[in-house]
């Protein structure tokens, strides 16, 4: 069925890095735009960024530009979300979707929680 | 502070209908497309509405989406106990080029 599968997350200090990965199936994954969603304890859902299909096009929130690097591997059905320069609000379940987000996420994963913490 | 902005909390009684409202600007809500998703408790959000007022496959006609001007509702009929949940609608802004939630609404069903 179709499935994503967030790994990668877990503790790390302040400044630290961090990548995270979702494992794809059940679709043709190269067909799709794929973004990172994030929602930090209690509070709500908190756009990241977001990959076309190709990897051509690239958008990020204001909050982790500069720090955050998204990628794909369409040839392994991978999204990746490589996270530099870690801080304590970045402490959030993270989530990869798939779907345009000009329209909607018609797929969610399961999340993977990332805490940054001395 | 959220750039769409939703009641945080709404409640009805079973059987009942509620709709939660999200009100935006000309810059995302009025020039986009409006979704709407539901987080049970512990869960991952699901996606309810899409492209302003169509359901995904498998989702019941209780759930209904509107948009007007710069403001999208979303209704919700027959209400179950099941439907407690975290409601978020969200958006493209095209002046942020980034994609804009609502802080949520969380439904109580009395």
């Amino acid at each position: 069925q179709v499935q994503l599968v967030e790994s990668g997350g877990g503790l790390v200090k302040p400044g630290g890095s961090l990548r995270l990965s979702c494992a794809a199936s059940g679709f043709t994954f190269s067909d799709y735009y794929m973004s990172w969603i994030r929602q930090a304890p209690g509070k709500g859902l908190e756009w990241v960024s977001y990959i076309s299909s190709s990897g051509s096009t690239i958008y990020y929130a204001d909050s982790v530009k500069g720090r955050f690097t998204i990628s794909r591997d369409n040839a392994k059905n991978s999204l990746y979300l490589q996270m530099n320069s870690l801080r304590a609000e970045d402490t959030a379940v993270y989530y990869c979707a798939r779907g345009d987000p000009m329209f909607a996420f018609d797929i969610w994963g399961q999340g993977t929680m990332v805490t940054v913490s001395s | 502070q959220s750039v769409l902005t939703q009641p945080p909390s709404v409640s009805a009684a079973p059987g009942q209908k509620v709709t939660i409202s999200c009100s935006g600007s000309s810059s995302n809500i009025g020039n986009n497309y409006v979704s709407w998703y539901q987080q049970l408790p512990g869960t991952a959000p699901k996606l309810l509405i899409y492209d302003n007022n169509k359901r995904p496959s498998g989702i019941p006609d209780r759930f209904s989406g509107s948009k007007s001007g710069t403001s999208a509702t979303l209704g919700i009929t027959g209400l179950q106990t099941g439907d407690e949940a975290d409601y978020y609608c969200g958006t493209w802004d095209s002046s942020l080029s980034a994609l804009v939630f609502g802080g949520g609404t969380k439904l109580t069903v009395l």
